[in-house]
């Protein structure tokens, strides 16, 4: 059964710094690797999805890696700002095409201007 | 991507009633997923709505409590039966054959 976790479990830095997140899973028979945003009590925002045969994918400020065979994924945040602050979440799914995902816990992520 | 509608976008309910959340997405899509958040904790998948078949059920939910309908492609809604505080959570329904959308999800107090 795959199980995600993710550290730390919340983290407060001050603008401007560049940031990592981590995410570690047991089962490296994944699929996908997502990573969302969620805002305090609304649904979840998708970031970034890394396909298994991929390494890394960037968006903006943003880019994750994906190392299989360690079980590791990293989402590396450039130059945050204070609309950065959030809860961040990755989930992996182990089926093609089912995705049927398994969460971690997130990081809770503030900002400090 | 594809956009998702939930209504209620949050509600207060009585225990011992029901409460059928509505989940519309812009698209047609083959499979509806049905997640739940309970306070302070993760996602977690309740069920898989697929249309015109039964819905299939996660380890530790069931049918009688979280009955779903998915009378086409672009729809499904999820009940909530009998509620207890246990159930107070958020509710999000997610499409997506790779990449995952989520809509922003129904808050749930039970009282």
């Amino acid at each position: 059964k795959q199980e995600v976790t993710q550290i730390p479990a919340a983290l407060s830095v001050p603008e401007g710094e560049n940031l990592v997140l981590n995410c570690s899973f047991t089962d490296s028979a994944i699929y996908n690797l997502q990573w969302f945003r969620q805002d305090p009590g609304k649904g979840l925002t998708s970031l970034l999805l890394i396909q298994s045969s991929q390494r890394e994918q960037t968006s903006g400020r943003l880019n994750a890696s994906l190392d299989k065979s360690s079980g590791r994924s990293t989402l590396y945040i450039a130059a945050s700002q204070p609309g950065d602050s959030a809860t961040y979440l990755c989930a992996s799914d182990g089926i093609q095409g089912a995705q049927k995902l398994v969460f971690g816990q997130g990081t809770r992520l503030t900002i400090n201007p | 991507s594809a956009v998702i509608s939930q209504k209620p976008s949050r509600d207060i309910c009585q225990r011992g009633t029901s409460l059928t959340i509505q989940c519309q997405v812009d698209s047609q899509v083959t499979m509806m997923f049905w997640y739940r958040q309970q306070p302070g904790q993760s996602l977690t998948l309740i069920a898989t709505a697929n249309q015109g078949s039964e819905a299939t059920y996660e380890s530790g939910f069931v049918i009688d409590k979280f009955p779903i309908s998915r009378p086409n492609l672009t729809f499904s809604t999820l009940t909530v039966s009998n509620m207890s505080p246990e159930d107070s959570s958020i509710y999000l329904c997610s499409v997506g054959h790779r990449e995952a959308f989520f809509g922003q999800g129904t808050r749930l107090t039970v009282v």
